[in-house]
């Protein structure tokens, strides 16, 4: 099992409909990051964070660590937001503290056509 | 710069020799990672440099494959005797300290392609 799982693998969307990813991890962590990857490899942080909420312009991303549930959101689903969205969680390094060496969720492709 | 530099963004090599990967990091970052992405896999991570300490080697798949960061600036991405499986995209990413509450910044990566 890996220890970062992502849903849905793939998505299709309409222009202006509400998306949501999924991401569970089964370790404990001190931070969740959000990266979104478009075509042509360069990948790009979106958020990271360790409780509650956070929100970017069309962009919201929650975590439940109790959970060990985070999700994304966008908003009005434009074209320009399809791309490859992965989620990912620090390792922790020997001295007990979190790490940015990170594991990786296997991504969702997101599509959203006009 | 502005931002994480990677060069070159491809290299097409033979089987059997040796590449040299580059990644130049924003400025005052001391901290960088190597990660590779293999075609229909996900990102995993090779190795990691923070500031003076040694480097976590951990996540290099074989002897064949090492890294060295010169001055805390930029590093290289050694792969020798190169296989077919190391085709992949190899990212470069800085962060300002390398703790797990970081923002990453990436590069480009380079797409390596092993004929």
């Amino acid at each position: 099992k890996n220890e970062v799982e992502q849903s849905p693998q793939n998505l299709t969307a309409q222009e202006g409909e509400f998306i949501t990813i999924n991401c569970s991890y089964s370790v404990g962590i001190s931070a969740l990051h959000w990266l979104q990857q478009h075509p042509g490899g360069g990948i790009v942080s979106l958020f990271m964070l360790s409780s509650g909420k956070k929100k970017h312009g069309r962009l919201i991303a929650t975590i439940n660590i109790q959970e060990k549930h985070s999700s994304l959101h966008i908003t009005a689903s434009h074209p320009r937001d399809s791309a490859v969205y992965i989620c990912a969680i620090p390792l922790f390094g020997g001295n007990g503290g979190a790490t940015n060496k990170l594991i990786f969720g296997t991504g969702t492709l997101l599509a959203v056509q006009p | 710069g502005a931002g994480v530099s990677q060069s070159p963004s491809n290299k097409v090599t033979e089987k059997g020799k040796d590449v040299e990967l580059r990644c130049d990091p924003i400025s005052g970052h001391t901290a960088l990672y190597w990660y590779r992405q293999s075609l229909g896999q996900g990102l995993e991570f090779l190795i990691y440099f923070q500031g003076n300490s040694a480097p976590d080697k951990s996540g290099l798949p074989s002897d064949r494959f090492s890294a060295e960061r010169t001055g805390g600036s930029v590093s290289t991405l050694t792969i020798q005797r190169t296989q077919q499986e190391d085709s992949a995209v190899y990212l470069c990413a800085s962060s300002l300290v390398g703790t797990g509450g970081e923002k990453l910044f990436f590069g480009s990566g380079t797409q390596l392609s092993v004929l």
